[in-house]
């Protein structure tokens, strides 16, 4: 049973647009999300997160945005470059056990010059 | 800094041998550790995590274990390897926020 999904497995977007990539979730009790980056061969790497307090976090070119009622999560990268090329997980934590991670299947970027 | 290390980066090992995977971390004391599996085309699954030493949760009937034996040691291990344990596999660690760290992953593929 997948708590977190991400239904689209790859994304092309162009260089300078936006790019939007989506994740929902199942459990009512998750509280707090991430965005991790991954490239080939490499592990994950933190890349944003957001409280269930907030609805928006932003940090330079990224902007997570959160939508409770509709158990729905979107990265937003703008401008998009090359560079930001890679496969983007969203996961998921509950308060109620805040060591436990739920990852999505993960979006494969592409940003094409 | 924290600094997270795998190892070996790459692995070949033919079904029925045994497995061990090593994890350490450096920078800091009492992380929570994680285990991560990636199959082929899939999202990261979680195998293992740990809060302390001896202090194991299982998250997948597998055919895989897992150890703490130090406090900043993490070890996976198999007595004998089956094809579908083939995948890219990942160590974390967590501190008291919320952000998982990742290690350079082990590429595991069973022959």
């Amino acid at each position: 049973d997948q708590q977190v999904k991400q239904n689209s497995p790859s994304l092309s977007v162009q260089e300078g647009r936006i790019s939007i990539l989506n994740c929902d979730y199942t459990n009512s009790m998750f509280d707090y999300f991430l965005w991790y980056k991954k490239y080939p061969a490499e592990g994950p790497t933190f890349l944003i997160s957001i409280s269930s307090i907030k609805d928006k976090n932003e940090d330079g070119r990224f902007t997570v945005f959160l939508n409770k009622s509709a158990k729905h999560l979107s990265l937003h990268i703008v401008p998009s470059q090359p560079g930001d090329s890679a496969v983007y997980f969203c996961a998921a934590s509950a308060i109620y056990n805040f060591n436990k991670f739920y990852f999505g299947s993960g979006t494969k970027l592409n940003v094409k010059p | 800094s924290q600094t997270i290390h795998q190892w070996p980066a790459t692995l070949v090992q033919p079904v029925g041998s045994p497995l061990s995977l090593e994890c350490t971390v450096e920078g800091t004391s009492n992380p929570n550790l994680y285990w991560y599996r990636q199959a082929a085309g899939r999202g990261l699954q979680l195998l293992f995590y740990s809060i302390g030493i001896d202090q194991i949760s299982s998250e997948v009937p597998q055919n895989l274990s897992a150890s703490r034996p130090q406090d900043r040691q993490f070890i996976l291990s198999s007595k004998k390897l089956l094809l579908s344990d083939s995948g890219f596999y990942l160590c974390a660690w967590g501190g008291q926020g919320y952000e998982q760290y990742f290690g350079p992953g082990t590429r595991l593929t069973v022959t």
